[in-house]
């Protein structure tokens, strides 16, 4: 089955600078690669996304980068501010029978000191 | 609307009780999901329906029994639960044309006692 795997498993950084989460997975089919936002309580909220004919997409401060050749794409958020504390989750999507599943990673827990 | 609602937001219940967890989306999204999510842990997918039909079932008990009575709603039926089924369970939905954003519902906090 796939492997989805996350690092760092908790990052801690000042408010302003920049934090970068990694993941890596196994299935080389894999085209679509979320990240989602959860903050504690709250629901899984896609923040960004990027299919696997680009290799970067940027949102403002969010940025998604993507080497299909080494199976990994990362999380950069620039300029970090105390509401960017969260957990955040990569997820990979398996076809499966007709439809897909979604596997999440470990999850990150960032944590933006003021 | 790109709201996924799931009720009861809070839920107890006693070993020997039924109770059903309700989901509702109105995106006309056909694929639905249910997943489990203990604390401190990434959301675990239990059951995915595509048109309304089961399509994977994660091999979880029993216990648990999903309903997809039609395209908007999903149902998750719960009987003779165990203390560590306590968890968030997240309903989900997405279109089918994918892989595409799984929009998630605000999670029902399930406690068995």
């Amino acid at each position: 089955g796939e492997n989805v795997e996350q690092h760092p498993s908790t990052l801690s950084v000042q408010e302003g600078d920049s934090a970068v989460i990694k993941c890596t997975y196994s299935d080389s089919a894999s085209n679509y690669f979320p990240w989602y936002k959860q903050e504690l309580g709250k629901r899984p909220q896609l923040i960004i996304d990027i299919r696997s004919n680009v290799g970067e997409k940027k949102d403002q401060r969010i940025a998604v980068t993507l080497n299909k050749t080494a199976k990994h794409f990362s999380l950069h958020i620039t300029e970090t501010q105390p509401e960017d504390s969260a957990v955040y989750f990569c997820a990979v999507p398996l076809q499966f029978s007709g439809t897909y599943k979604y596997i999440f990673g470990t999850g990150t827990r960032l944590k933006v000191l003021a | 609307d790109t709201e996924v609602t799931q009720t009861p937001k809070h839920l107890v219940m006693g070993m020997t009780n039924k109770k059903s967890l309700k989901c509702e989306q109105h995106m006309g999204h056909r694929a639905m999901y249910w997943y489990k999510q203990k604390a401190k842990k990434p959301p675990e997918l239990m059951f995915v329906y595509s048109y309304e039909k089961l399509s994977i079932n994660e091999s979880v008990p029993s216990r648990f029994s999903p309903e997809c009575p039609n395209s908007s709603l999903l149902n998750l039926h719960l009987h003779a639960l165990q203390p560590e089924d306590s968890a968030l369970y997240l309903c989900a939905s997405s279109q089918l044309q994918g892989p595409q954003e799984a929009f998630f519902g605000q999670g029902t906090r399930l406690t068995v006692v």
